[in-house]
C-alpha cells in the first residue's frame, strides 16, 4: 500500500460525458502527479501540481484539467469523453518536485467509455 | 524532446542478474533517468534514478554510459516477485522552468524459476 488513495476505482461512462477522478496523497506530500495508461499509447504524464500550482504538464488534452485543492488532494476532470479517453487513470505524490523525488502511485481508476 | 527506447520482453533465470537495457540518446546534460516498475496493472513502483555517475540501492543499480546515452537496470539476484514491466523515464526539462516525464514502452521481465 502506497499511502495513495484514488476514487473511484471503476467508472463505466458513455461517451461525450464528463468524470471526475479523485486522488489523495500520501500524507506530508505536497505534490501530486496525473498520469494515463491506455493500450496504445502506453504510460503517459498528463500533469503535476506542487502545493496548489500547476508546476509541470505533459501530453494533457484540453478537455481535460486537474487542480489541487488546499487539503492537497487532487482531482483530474475528463469532459466530452470519447471511446479513445477509456484508461487506466493513476495518480502518484511525492514530497517535493525536485529532480530525484520518489514517486509514490496509488492503485488507479479505470475508466471506460461506451 | 527525450526519447526511450526498450526492448520488448526478456527472460531471466531466477537467482541470476537481470540486466535491462535503455537507450536515451537524445537526452541532456541535466535529464534525469528514472526506473520504475508496474506489476500486473498495479500502481508503478520507483526502483532508482540517476544522472551521471552509477548509482545502487536496495533493489537494484543503475549502470549510466559515460555520454549518458545509454543506461542499464540491474536486478543483482532476480526473483520470481520480479516479474514485471520495467520502464525508463527521463524528465525533460523545458526552458520555461517545467518539464515532462518521458515514459518508454517498458520491458516485460520474466523471471523463470
Amino acid at each position: 500500500d502506497s499511502g495513495v488513495t484514488q476514487t473511484p476505482k471503476h467508472l463505466i461512462t458513455a461517451t461525450g460525458q464528463r468524470v471526475t477522478l479523485r486522488c489523495s496523497p500520501r500524507s506530508g506530500d505536497l505534490s501530486v502527479y496525473w498520469y494515463q495508461q491506455s493500450l496504445d499509447q502506453g504510460l503517459q504524464f498528463l500533469i503535476q501540481y506542487y502545493n496548489g500550482e500547476e508546476r509541470a504538464k505533459g501530453n494533457i488534452l484540453e478537455r481535460f484539467s486537474a487542480q489541487q485543492f488546499p487539503d492537497l488532494h487532487s482531482e483530474l476532470n475528463l469532459s466530452s469523453l470519447e471511446l479513445g479517453d477509456s484508461a487506466l487513470y493513476f495518480c502518484a505524490s511525492s514530497v517535493g518536485s525536485k529532480r530525484g523525488n520518489e514517486q509514490f502511485f496509488g492503485p488507479g481508476t479505470r475508466l471506460t467509455v461506451l | 524532446d527525450a526519447k526511450t527506447t526498450q526492448p520488448t520482453s526478456m527472460d531471466c533465470a531466477e537467482g541470476r542478474a537481470a540486466n535491462l537495457p535503455c537507450n536515451h540518446s537524445t537526452i541532456s546534460g541535466n535529464e534525469y533517468v528514472y526506473w520504475y516498475r508496474q506489476i500486473h496493472s498495479q500502481g508503478p513502483q520507483y526502483i532508482i534514478h540517476g544522472l551521471k555517475n552509477n548509482e545502487t540501492n536496495e533493489m537494484a543499480s543503475l549502470i549510466i554510459t559515460e555520454d549518458r546515452k545509454s543506461s542499464t537496470l540491474i536486478l543483482p539476484h532476480a526473483t520470481l516477485r520480479d516479474t514485471a514491466v520495467y520502464y525508463c523515464i527521463v524528465r525533460v526539462d523545458r526552458i520555461s522552468g517545467t518539464y515532462k516525464y518521458i515514459f518508454g514502452t517498458g520491458t516485460r521481465l520474466k523471471v523463470l524459476a
